[in-house]
């Protein structure tokens, strides 16, 4: 089955900093990549996603890459604000099965 | 307009005790997921409904767990006999469409404890 491996499991950045997460995942038959994030308490929330036919895609402060070659992805986040700070999971879907990473906790400082 | 609702929010077993966990998904989302998360890890994929149809519960740990949705839309995850081991946050997500490769908006979760 497919494995998603996730980095960093932890990140601290300055508030206005850039935070970078990297993903890596098994499964060539993967295609879509979505990124949730997910605050103390509640469900995951969608907040991007990439489909194996487009490379990079950005909305706002916020853009994923995806290398399928490599089978890496990565979520990138400029200009960091204090409500940024949450657990941010990436995830590779075939179909109905949607696998995802461990998490990483994002702190901003402000 | 309303997101994905569970009940009960938090539950407490005793080891041994049948529990039944709900989910009510948007209205009309065709698609509807089971999903278990430990403490510290990702969600983990339990199972699947297109419509009143299981589709794939390969995700289900043991066959102590079972899902249903009989009319197509709330959907109940029923696990018998629990262990500690099934202590852990289950989601329920629901998506418009009849493939995972959309969104899938959560629900916020039953928090199973078991002692």
């Amino acid at each position: 089955g497919e494995n998603v491996e996730q980095h960093p499991s932890t990140l601290s950045v300055q508030e206005g900093d850039s935070a970078v997460i990297k993903c890596t995942y098994s499964d060539s038959a993967s295609n879509y990549f979505p990124w949730y994030k997910q605050e103390l308490g509640k469900g995951p929330q969608l907040i991007i996603d990439i489909r194996s036919n487009v490379g990079e895609k950005k909305d706002q402060r916020i853009a994923v890459t995806l290398n399928k070659t490599a089978k890496h992805f990565s979520l990138h986040i400029t200009e960091t604000q204090p409500e940024d700070s949450a657990v941010y999971f990436c995830a590779a879907a075939f179909y109905q099965k949607v696998t995802f990473g461990i998490g990483t906790k994002l702190q901003v400082i402000p | 307009g309303a997101g994905v609702s569970q009940s009960p929010r938090y539950k407490v077993a005793k080891r041994g005790q049948d529990v039944a966990l709900r989910c009510d998904p948007i209205s009309g989302h065709v698609s509807l997921f089971w999903y278990q998360q430990a403490l510290g890890q990702g969600p983990e994929f339990l199972t699947y409904f297109q419509n009143e149809a299981q589709l794939d519960k390969s995700g289900l740990p043991s066959d102590r767990f079972f899902a249903e949705r009989p009319e197509g839309s709330v959907s109940t995850l029923k696990i018998q006999r629990t262990q500690q081991e099934d202590s852990a946050v289950y989601l329920c997500a629901s998506s418009p469409v009849d493939f995972s490769t959309d969104t899938q908006y959560f629900g916020p979760g039953t928090r199973l404890t078991v002692l």
